[in-house]
């Protein structure tokens, strides 16, 4: 199976910080590999798919990088309603794994 | 507007069974991929299976193998998940998705763009 890693496991910002949060994968995936924010007690929200393409609706403060092992979700001047757990996931092949979660609180 | 709505969630003792249903709407619904993923409490996302359009293709995360049962019935637009012998570490909220799959030079990409609110599995005796 195909592990991902993510870095931090959680950080604090203040709002209008630049946040960038970083996706390790065990192997090359390509651009395979899709961000989400879940908030408490929702279901998970899709925000960027295939790397790097923004999902309809998704306000353009958040953008995505990387292909190969190595990908990247920034949020350019972070919101209030960008505090959030956000999770990186590989749709390379199955199982499809996600990241372990990188927490955004407030400072 | 896609919706999906889970329901079967409930108490059971381990080595129990429960079935899980995810009825949906707003799209058309054998198009579409579908995915399981669960959040065992206070954890993060783990995918567990989905199932192609025609349901001829289905595919498990090791830890449910031989346990669980995707499967779906497009003439209701419903999604199943049959679960049987339970364990505790099953215990979570259990998500149902749909999956958008697309090609591009024989490579196939796909997201989970639409989600239900969930239903909680709870193992214990």
């Amino acid at each position: 199976d195909i592990q991902m890693t993510q870095s931090p496991s959680s950080l604090s910002a203040s709002v209008g910080d630049r946040v960038t949060i970083t996706c390790r994968a065990s192997q090359s995936i390509s651009s395979y590999l899709n961000w989400y924010q879940q908030k408490p007690g929702k279901a998970p929200k899709l925000l960027i798919y295939a790397a790097s393409s923004l999902q309809s609706g998704v306000p353009s403060r958040f953008s995505g990088g990387g292909s190969g092992t190595d990908f990247t979700l920034t949020i350019s001047s972070l919101q209030p309603e960008d505090f959030a757990t956000y999770y990186c996931q590989q749709s390379y092949t199955t199982p499809r794994t996600f990241g372990q979660g990188t927490k955004v609180e407030i400072k | 507007e896609a919706q999906l709505v889970e329901s079967g969630g409930g108490l059971v003792q381990p080595g129990g069974s429960l079935r899980l249903s995810c009825a949906a709407s707003g799209f058309t619904f054998s198009r579409y991929w579908m995915s399981w993923v669960r959040q065992a409490p206070g954890k993060g996302l783990e995918w567990v299976a989905n199932i192609k359009q025609d349901g001829s293709e289905k595919y498990y995360v090791d830890s449910v193998k031989g346990r669980f049962t995707i499967s779906r019935d497009n003439g209701r637009n419903s999604l199943y998940l049959q679960m049987n012998n339970l364990r505790a570490e099953d215990t979570a909220v259990y998500y149902c998705a749909r999956e958008w799959e697309w090609e591009v030079l024989f490579h196939y990409y796909s997201y989970m763009d639409a989600w239900g609110k969930g239903t909680t599995v709870t193992v214990s005796s």
